[in-house]
């Protein structure tokens, strides 16, 4: 079955540290991957996406992700966090086929970052 | 901005008891979906609506459950006879419903409680 994995569930940096969060996914097509963030008593929030294209994705506060293809994987990355970061986030996919609007989650990584 | 509203935030119930979880989607959006999440697990679907159907459910989304839209902005996740399994963090999210992939927005989220 189709399955994203998250590796990082708990991460604890300082201000400024960069950031790099691990997803994987395991399907043999076509995939639409997405990060949500939540942050603390917040509800889950759109942080970037990929649908097609420059494989290399920009999304809020600095945030930017590559889907390596190959890989099958679709790593956030962000070059110097802030403590407004402490959050929970979530790499999820659709897979490409038809009307399918199904998200499939990863189990989520808790990021806390000290001040 | 728009957001998905969610009622109520938490929820006790008996086991055995009926519940409604509410949610009012994004007012110009005609796909809406129910998640849950239980404590420590991934993100589920339970099932998608579109046009006052059923588009997908997953294998949990069992004749317990049933979903609704009783009017033009209501969107209701009916449990029938809740068991201690229940117990989740239910998210409902709704999207535009124009093309495939496209974003899906989530509301705060429903805790519920089986006793």
């Amino acid at each position: 079955a189709q399955s994203v994995s998250q590796h990082n569930h708990h991460v604890i940096l300082s201000e400024a540290a960069s950031l790099e969060l691990g997803c994987n996914y395991s399907y043999g097509g076509t995939v639409n991957l997405f990060w949500y963030v939540q942050y603390p008593g917040q509800h889950l929030q759109l942080l970037l996406k990929y649908f097609s294209g420059d494989p290399l994705v920009k999304g809020i506060k600095g945030f930017e992700a590559e889907f390596i293809k190959s890989k099958f994987s679709f790593n956030l990355r962000k070059p110097s966090v802030q403590w407004s970061d402490t959050a929970e986030y979530f790499c999820a996919v659709t897979l490409n086929a038809g009307n399918n609007r199904k998200l499939i989650w990863g189990l989520g990584t808790s990021l806390a970052v000290n001040p | 901005e728009p957001e998905v509203t969610q009622t109520p935030s938490h929820q006790v119930t008996q086991m055995g008891q009926e519940v409604i979880l509410r949610c009012v989607p994004i007012s110009n959006h005609l796909y809406f979906y129910w998640y849950r999440q239980i404590l420590g697990q991934k993100v589920e679907f339970l099932v998608s609506f579109y046009n006052n159907e059923i588009s997908e459910k997953s294998e949990i989304f069992d004749d317990q459950f049933s979903v609704e839209r009783p009017d033009g902005s209501n969107f209701t996740l009916k449990i029938r006879s809740t068991k201690l399994e229940d117990s989740a963090m239910y998210f409902c999210a709704s999207s535009p419903g124009r093309v495939v992939p496209e974003t899906q927005y989530f509301g705060p989220g429903t805790r519920l409680l089986v006793l």
